[in-house]
């Protein structure tokens, strides 16, 4: 299996710019999870979809931020506009089953930085 | 919610001594506690994990204690080798919250 894919792997882009990551979970995940990383708050979760549907979005931040899961395969986590405290490594993972039961099979990330 | 609680937040240690990392979490319903470790560039990968049906569990130089009464479980690598360097992050996964890691670097 090819792991979780996320692209891009390095983003650089001026502030008030629209910035879209992607993902490709493990295909028959159930589960889809958007984190950020950074120094200062360590790994937070932003959002989790089950079945494509979102259950919990009360980690993402602030309205500038949308998530969207149009099929199984893919998922899109997009920021508009950008600001530079949005600067950080963004993570997808996916999992099997039930949430919280199972281990997180993590992407090797986005790192995202707004100028 | 889920607060989870690492210690310590960094880790030097010796070639070949051991290392031993704690975490404690704060909801008595969480029944899987998974151990991830991150490389330089790349996603955490898991490594170990424990189910709170069992105290102990061993996968070579590497092993996890859980103790469901006090709320902690701990994170045991003997033997370290230089490539254990890494941050490495527990989690009580019963509301995907994790502890803010612990970088390891293992000297040669």
């Amino acid at each position: 299996d090819a792991g979780v894919i996320q692209s891009p792997r390095h983003e650089v882009t001026e502030m008030g710019q629209e910035v879209t990551l992607r993902c490709k979970p493990i295909s028959g995940h159930d589960y889809l999870f958007w984190y950020r990383q950074t120094m200062m708050r360590g790994l937070e979760l932003l959002i989790y979809f089950n079945n494509n549907v979102p259950i919990d979005d009360s980690g993402m931040p602030e309205d500038r931020f949308s998530a969207k899961m149009p099929n199984a395969s893919f998922s899109t986590l997009k920021i508009q506009p950008s600001e530079p405290r949005d600067s950080a490594v963004y993570f997808c993972a996916s999992s099997l089953e039930k949430r919280g039961n199972q281990p997180q099979h993590f992407g090797d990330g986005t790192r995202l930085s707004i100028l | 919610g889920e607060n989870v609680e690492q210690h310590p937040s960094t880790l030097s240690v010796q070639e070949g001594d051991s290392a031993v990392i704690k975490c404690t979490y704060s909801d008595s319903a969480s029944n899987y506690f998974p151990w991830y470790k991150q490389e330089l560039g790349k996603g955490s990968q898991l490594i170990i994990d424990i189910r709170s049906n069992v105290g102990e569990k061993k996968d070579q130089r590497i092993a996890v204690t859980l103790n469901k009464t006090a709320k902690h479980f701990s994170l045991h690598i003997t033997e370290t080798q230089p490539e254990d360097s890494a941050v490495y992050f527990c989690a009580a996964q019963g509301d995907m919250r994790f502890g803010a890691g612990t970088r390891l670097t293992v000297k040669p």
